[in-house]
């Protein structure tokens, strides 16, 4: 079984429709969670970083963790087009200073907003 | 803002011939990482280095070697590419307090 598992779609909505991206893991160690996006051609970057269970909100995302199911997800309300990349879930054991940053990252979920 | 530079977006190469692939970064990061990106596969890493002239494996290390001489700077080498070395390669980098990796924008390599 992977570390981190990640159902990498294709997922296609329409904009303006609500879309959960998830993950799953094993690692009961694992404290800090972390979601990138990448776009076309380019490198991924930081999207939203929660630490433990519980909800983070930041505008239209949401990054839920839930610890006890090893489950973790990203809402996006009202996509847009410009939401169109792929989501890849890192989630890690340690904020920093130890195991030399390593991330394990999901496959990614490759996600199209058309208009 | 912190920028990883990878000093091609695109190679073309023929199988043997030796690669390298730069990477550098501006933030005075400990740790850099090589990844190699494939469609179904995800980020799988390569090598990372957690210092200058340190280095160590991470899950696909063969047909690759790494180099750090300066902090700033690491390198990617494919001894003798090989058309399953055909790949986006992705270089980042993290802090020691925080284990938020930057990432620059990719190398394709096509190797014929």
């Amino acid at each position: 079984q992977k570390e981190v598992e990640q159902d990498p779609g294709p997922l296609s909505v329409p904009e303006g429709a609500i879309v959960s991206l998830n993950c799953t893991y094993s690692n009961s160690a694992f404290q800090y969670f972390m979601w990138y996006r990448q776009y076309s051609r380019k490198g991924p970057e930081l999207l939203m970083y929660t630490y433990s269970s519980g909800n983070k909100e930041d505008g239209r995302f949401t990054a839920q963790v839930d610890k006890s199911s090893k489950y973790i997800s990203l809402f996006i309300r009202d996509s847009q087009p410009s939401d169109s990349a792929t989501y890849l879930c890192a989630p890690t054991a340690n904020a920093g200073g130890t195991s030399y940053g390593k991330l394990t990252f999901g496959q990614g979920t490759i996600l199209t907003v058309h208009p | 803002d912190v920028k990883v530079t990878q000093s091609s977006r695109y190679l073309v190469k023929r199988t043997g011939e030796k690669v390298f692939l730069e990477c550098v970064q501006d933030m005075d990061h400990e740790n850099m990482f090589w990844y190699r990106q494939d469609p179904g596969l995800g980020l799988r890493l390569i090598y990372f280095s957690y210092d200058v002239k340190m280095k160590e494996k991470g899950d696909i290390p063969e047909g690759y070697s790494v180099s750090r001489e300066k902090k700033e700077r690491f390198s990617l080498i494919l001894e003798s590419a090989s058309t399953n070395q055909t790949s986006m390669y992705l270089c980042a980098s993290s802090s020691l307090t925080e284990n938020i990796q930057y990432f620059g924008a990719g190398t394709r390599l096509s190797v014929l």
